[in-house]
């Protein structure tokens, strides 16, 4: 089964810094990448996701990932971030069998 | 816009207790699934659902018992659970087993 890595446990930015979040996947074989952001008492949604083409993606609020297949990584960026990009952020991988697997998650805290 | 409907939002039940969590989406997804999310921790994945048909069942312990009446529902039966079973309960539902879209969770207190 796949499995996911994100290295960074807890990131602490400034408002305006520029964020990149750490992701790798494990699996052999085609996979489609997620990230999901999760406001404190708030449900998961949705930010962004890869399934094929272009690898540079561009999810809502601002924010973007690329995929890198020799590296197994998605990374998540954004330019400048706010006070209200706090919040815990997940990669997710699914490798096409309804089977979604999160990364254990990165906790975003932005000073402002 | 994407909806799962999580009833009921907030549970709390004895260890003797029998209680239900329900799930609806209206989106004609085929895929249904059950996540437990404990605090600040990723959510791991309990059941899938497709088309109906109960297809991963990740070693859940059998006091969680899934139902899925037909394709817009989605049950999970409690029964003697534990208190570490206290947790955020998250119903999703995907289209075609790749986009995941997420419910906002029922919060269970075992006590």
């Amino acid at each position: 089964a796949q499995s996911v890595s994100q290295h960074n446990h807890h990131v602490i930015l400034s408002e305006a810094a520029s964020l990149e979040l750490g992701c790798n996947y494990s699996y052999g074989g085609t996979v489609n990448l997620f990230w999901y952001v999760q406001y404190p008492g708030q449900h998961l949604q949705l930010l962004l996701k890869y399934f094929s083409g272009d690898p540079l993606v561009k999810g809502i609020k601002g924010f973007e990932a690329e995929f890198i297949k020799s590296k197994f990584s998605f990374n998540l960026r954004k330019p400048s971030v706010q006070w209200s990009d706090t919040a815990e952020y997940f990669c997710a991988v699914n490798a096409n069998n309804n089977d979604m697997r999160f990364g254990a998650g990165t906790r975003l805290t932005v000073k402002p | 816009d994407t909806e799962v409907t999580q009833t009921p939002k907030h549970l709390v039940m004895g260890m003797t207790n029998k209680k239900s969590l329900k799930c609806e989406q209206h989106m004609g997804h085929r895929a249904m699934y059950w996540y437990k999310q404990k605090a600040k921790k990723p959510p791991e994945l309990m059941f899938v659902y497709s088309y109906e048909k109960l297809s991963i069942n990740e070693s859940v312990p059998s006091r969680f018992s899934p139902e899925c009446p037909n394709s817009s529902l989605l049950n999970l039966h409690l029964h003697a659970l534990q208190p570490e079973d206290s947790a955020l309960y998250l119903c999703a539902s995907s289209p075609s087993g790749n986009t995941i879209y997420f419910g906002e969770g029922s919060w269970l207190t075992v006590v």
